[in-house]
């Protein structure tokens, strides 16, 4: 079955470490995203990217980086620089180039600190 | 500027009743409108989604949603709850001045009592 999967889905950062959380999609989408969710916030846009090698800031890139160098991969870095990494992140998807696509989303990693 | 207010961040029903969930929406040109359910420890999967065809959209599991531009809402419903409908669920809007963006509202958790 086509769809994403997030890795892992649970991970603990220790003080001053980056750690990576894995996002991969066999659906052949364009388009590929990261959110955080956080209690009574709804989804908040981290990342995204439009295209294989190109993609832009959402609203609260900092602290964290990505990249896209397959079209299927969309790997998330969060830094030390982010001080409250605790949060459900979700990476999503989208076909075509249209605002009208549907989002089809991974089941999510939980970070939290030790 | 697209926005998306979700009245009520929790409802209850009993098993039975109907379901309402109220979401209004701010965007300068024609918006696409979309519901999602998220269940606990997992992604937003989509229930239905609004793109100007017809203004009635008949989703996944009983829910349907009426787009009414006067009221600039898109409101969710089901006729009759039923105890696996327990979850959050998402109202978001995207429009062609938006891009590849999706705003999400805050959303709503959903309760239904045997």
């Amino acid at each position: 079955d086509g769809g994403i999967t997030q890795s892992p889905k649970y991970l603990f950062r220790k003080e001053g470490q980056n750690v990576t959380l894995s996002c991969e999609q066999n659906l052949n989408h364009d388009a590929m995203y990261w959110y955080r969710q956080d209690p009574g916030q709804g989804l908040r846009l981290i990342y995204y990217s439009q295209i294989v090698n190109d993609f832009q800031k959402g609203d609260i890139a900092e602290g964290y980086s990505v990249s896209r160098e397959k079209k299927e991969s969309f790997p998330l870095t969060v830094t030390s620089a982010q001080k409250n990494p605790t949060a459900f992140y979700l990476c999503a998807s989208s076909q075509g180039q249209g605002s009208n696509q549907p989002q089809h989303f991974g089941d999510g990693t939980r970070l939290s600190i030790l | 500027a697209q926005s998306v207010t979700q009245l009520g961040s929790h409802v209850s029903v009993s098993e039975g009743a109907l379901v309402l969930l109220r979401c209004n929406y701010s965007s300068s040109v024609p918006p696409y409108l979309f519901w999602y359910v998220q269940y606990p420890n997992q992604g937003l999967q989509l229930l239905l989604k609004y793109t100007s065809a017809a203004t009635l959209v008949k989703g996944i599991n009983g829910f349907e949603a009426e787009f009414k531009k006067s009221e600039t809402s898109f409101h969710l419903t089901k006729p009759s709850a039923h105890m696996s409908d327990a979850a959050e669920y998402f109202c978001a809007v995207s429009d062609e001045a938006g891009g590849f963006k999706t705003i999400f509202g805050a959303g709503t958790r959903l309760f239904v009592k045997a």
